[in-house]
């Protein structure tokens, strides 16, 4: 069924590093891909998507590629910083009416 | 402008007892959708609604239902409640109906189950 796999579980980096996140996805209709971060106790925030007609997307120290042939999308943090410690989680939309398939959540940690 | 609003934040029930959640959505959002968010399973999506009608449903059984009322507020209901439906309830607004909209969430609704 459909199914996202999101790598690493955990992830520790030093402040000013950068961290990757990577995610596959089994849906090949899938055409929208959002990350949410969630910090302890607090609701999942969007903090980037892209859409399947589109390969990268920036946004400041935060960008999101994506590899349609081999349905794997990928987060990239640069210059980390320690409020960047949270739970990231990536999804992908299928099935339609905004059911969101989520991946397991990596936990990031930024030592200052 | 408001978040998506949940009430209660918290509360605690028995095996065997029902629980009521409610969702306000952002104002002029029409779609509703509720995640069920555990350590073992992670984010799972319950079901969905727009206008008052549940498009979309996930692997959920009977026991979880809800709805939606015509000012777009949401209400899921879990009955029989069972240890493992301990959890946090997320509600999740789109302004957007089809498959193109971000997700806005609430800050959710802590189950636990004794």
């Amino acid at each position: 069924g459909e199914n996202v796999e999101q790598h690493p579980s955990t992830l520790s980096v030093q402040e000013g590093d950068s961290a990757v996140i990577k995610c596959t996805y089994s849906d090949s209709a899938s055409n929208y891909f959002p990350w949410y971060k969630q910090e302890l106790g607090k609701r999942p925030q969007l903090i980037i998507d892209i859409r399947s007609n589109v390969g990268e997307k920036k946004d400041q120290r935060i960008a999101v590629t994506l590899n349609k042939t081999a349905k794997h999308f990928s987060l990239h943090i640069t210059e980390t910083q320690p409020e960047d410690s949270a739970v990231y989680f990536c999804a992908s939309f299928s099935g339609g009416y905004n059911k969101l398939i989520f991946g397991a959540g990596t936990r990031l940690a930024v030592h200052p | 402008k408001a978040g998506v609003t949940q009430t209660p934040r918290y509360l605690i029930k028995t095996r065997g007892q029902q629980v009521t959640l409610s969702c306000s959505p952002i104002s002029g959002h029409r779609s509703v959708s509720w995640y069920q968010q555990t350590p073992g399973q992670g984010l799972q999506f319950l079901f969905e609604y727009f206008s008052e009608t549940q498009r979309n449903k996930g692997n959920f059984p009977g026991r979880f239902s809800g709805r939606q009322f015509s000012n777009s507020r949401s209400e899921m209901n879990v009955s029989t409640l069972e240890l493992g439906d301990s959890a946090l309830y997320l509600c999740a607004s789109s302004r957007k109906t089809e498959n193109t909209g971000e997700l806005f969430f609430g800050e959710g609704s802590r189950l636990t189950v004794l």
